[in-house]
């Protein structure tokens, strides 16, 4: 079956710890992109990338890294920089950027220790 | 800058009344509008789009949603709502070219017996 897988589900984060987040898909999808959500804001994006070794800020890209090196992956650090980092984290992907429908995966919860 | 509004954080419907969450966007030309929903701790699926043509929208579960341009409005709506609709339900936008979803911050469906 097709479709985006996340893992892990929970992620834990000790203060000073750069934690990735894995995000694959077997789509054939051009475009991913990954999305923070907090209670009550919706979801707010964090980077997205069109094509692989190619990837642009989102809105919230402050404290985050992201690579690109298939086309299949998109995995998402989160690094010490980013204070407040306890959210859900959704990967999406779709077969071109812009006006194609988002596919979304499961998604990753992270708290800190 | 484009927005989305969802003025209603959470609703309460009983099974089997009818349903409409509302949906209004900010933004200059016609957009792509979609409506997603989320049960808790999981990923966003797609309930429906509208990227042109007829303003009246099916989309999956027995939902449907009407695009009006002169109210900036894109409300979600079904007949007769069941348990399993209990969720969370977003609005998003995207303007054409610009390659980015802009989520509302959704509305919480509770269903009572």
């Amino acid at each position: 079956d097709g479709g985006i897988t996340q893992s892990p589900k929970y992620l834990f984060r000790k203060e000073g710890q750069n934690v990735t987040l894995s995000c694959e898909q077997n789509l054939n999808h051009d475009a991913m992109y990954w999305y923070r959500q907090d209670p009550g804001q919706g979801l707010r994006l964090i980077y997205y990338s069109q094509i692989v070794n190619d990837f642009q800020k989102g809105d919230i890209a402050e404290g985050y890294s992201v690579s690109r090196e298939k086309k299949e992956s998109f995995p998402l650090t989160v690094t010490s920089a980013q204070k407040n980092p306890t959210a859900f984290y959704l990967c999406a992907s779709s077969i071109l950027a812009g006006t194609e429908t988002q596919y979304f995966g499961p998604g990753t919860r992270l708290l800190v220790l | 800058a484009q927005s989305v509004t969802q003025p209603d954080i959470h609703i309460t419907v009983s099974e089997g009344a009818s349903l409409e969450l509302r949906c209004n966007y900010s933004y200059g030309a016609t957009p792509y509008l979609f409506w997603y929903v989320q049960s808790p701790g999981q990923g966003l699926q797609l309930l429906l789009k509208y990227f042109s043509g007829d303003t009246l929208v099916q989309g999956i579960k027995g939902f449907e949603a009407e695009f009006k341009r002169s109210q900036s409005s894109f409300n979600l709506r079904k007949p007769s709502v069941h348990w399993s609709d209990a969720a969370e339900y977003f609005c998003a936008v995207e303007d054409f070219g610009n390659e980015k979803l802009t989520f509302g911050t959704g509305t919480r469906l509770t269903i009572i017996p």
